[in-house]
This record gives structure tokens, C-alpha cells and sequence, in this order.
């Protein structure tokens, strides 16, 4: 069962910020949140992850409520390389393996010109 | 850094065939995951390598799937006898214990056609 809720589509205009909505109101207090994207016949690639801080890194940031139910993943000047299905994911911290990535239906991006 | 190699890219095969997909992951990460991803959803697990052992298989239908990680480096994904559903994309991936992002970095991934 996805833990997370996201829009089955959005549009962007390019060059504007991208803003990526999820819904994680089921997260425990050690499951971080992950964001990947799949480019149209490639494999996913991560982005971004936090805890409950607010993020950034070169790709985009991620901002986490307080309460952690929920995030927003933003790309703030987006392109039409953009276009991809992200997926936002909570994962626990394993104990003793890696990570394991349960995804959902994610997000389709279409960022249009 | 060379990502991590798939090969066949696609494959097309008759119901009750058998195919086998190649997966060699980056170099030095100790965990090797295997995905299928059906058309219009997210990618599911499989199954779970750390070096050449299994940690979690619980999603891999056993009675015509398996898989083996020998010598803690490369991998093959197996399916005998093929069925229509098992139509799909085939990812494979590898991470790094202990880096900070526990980043998965996947292959490009195979496309089975079953027919």
C-alpha cells in the first residue's frame, strides 16, 4: 500500500517553478522522505530527500511541514528536460540493509514551452 | 563513474518461454535490487541483494521467477515459464551502504514483450 498521495498530472510553464504536492499523513518518526523522477524510458533518479528539515540541493528543494504530513517538492526554473513522472516515497531507516523504495503512481510533469 | 548496465535492452518471447536479463551494477556498491515496473505504474521490488546474499524477496513470484547474485557483483533475473503478465520493464538497480543519501542508482532497464 503507497503510504504517500500525489497528483496523477501537472503542467508547468517553462521557466516558471515547478511545485510538486504531497500528502504523507501516515509518516512515522524515522521515515524520511525520498523523491525520484522517470524520464520517459529511462530508470527513475533520485532528487532529493529530507526528515523534517527543508532541503535544497543543485536539481530542487524539498519543503516538509512541521508536522511532516505533507511536502513540497519545488524545481524552481523548470525546463522541458523536466518533463517525468516524479514519484515521492517514505522510507523508513533500515536497520542493518539498505534502503528499500516502495513507489506509487507519482506525479506527471508536463512542463509546456 | 560507469552507471549500471542492463543488457538485453528488449526482449520479445512467446508465452512459456524462458528469458534471462543481466544486470551489472556500479562498482563497489554492495546492494543490488531488481524491479518491475508494468506500463502506467511505479516500480515494484523483487528482490533485494546485499553482496551475494538475499535480504528480501518477498515480492517475487517464485514458481517462475528467480534470481542469483553470484560473487557479490553481478546479477541475473530469470523467468521460466513466461506468462502475458510478466510483460514489463525490468529495472535493476544498486546503492552504497553507508552513503549519506542512500541514493538508488538505476540501469536504463529491459523491456519484456511476452506474446
Amino acid at each position: 500500500d503507497a503510504k504517500t498521495t500525489q497528483p496523477p498530472s501537472m503542467d508547468c510553464a517553462e521557466g516558471r517553478a515547478a511545485n510538486l504536492p504531497c500528502n504523507h499523513s501516515t509518516i512515522s518518526g524515522n521515515e524520511y522522505v525520498y523523491w525520484y523522477r522517470q524520464i520517459h524510458s529511462q530508470g527513475p533518479q533520485y532528487i532529493i530527500h529530507g526528515l523534517k528539515n527543508n532541503e535544497t540541493n543543485e536539481m530542487a528543494s524539498l519543503i516538509i511541514t512541521e508536522d511532516r504530513k505533507s511536502s513540497t517538492l519545488i524545481l524552481p526554473h523548470a525546463t522541458l528536460r523536466d518533463t517525468a513522472v516524479y514519484y515521492c516515497i517514505v522510507s523508513p531507516t533500515p536497520s542493518g540493509s539498505a534502503r528499500q523504495l516502495t513507489f506509487g503512481s507519482g506525479t506527471q510533469l508536463t512542463v509546456l514551452p | 563513474e560507469a552507471g549500471v548496465a542492463q543488457s538485453p535492452r528488449y526482449k520479445i518471447i512467446e508465452k512459456r518461454q524462458s528469458v534471462a536479463f543481466w544486470c551489472n551494477p556500479i562498482s563497489g556498491h554492495a546492494t543490488l535490487y531488481w524491479y518491475q515496473q508494468i506500463l502506467g505504474q511505479g516500480p515494484k521490488l523483487l528482490i533485494q541483494f546485499q553482496n551475494n546474499g538475499v535480504v528480501d524477496d518477498s515480492q517475487l513470484p517464485k514458481d517462475r521467477f528467480s534470481a542469483e547474485r553470484l560473487k557479490g557483483v553481478d546479477s541475473t533475473l530469470k523467468i521460466q515459464p513466461a506468462k502475458l503478465e510478466d510483460s514489463a520493464v525490468y529495472l535493476c538497480a544498486s546503492s552504497f551502504i553507508g552513503q549519506g543519501s542512500d541514493e538508488q542508482f538505476f540501469g536504463p532497464g529491459t523491456r519484456l514483450t511476452v506474446l
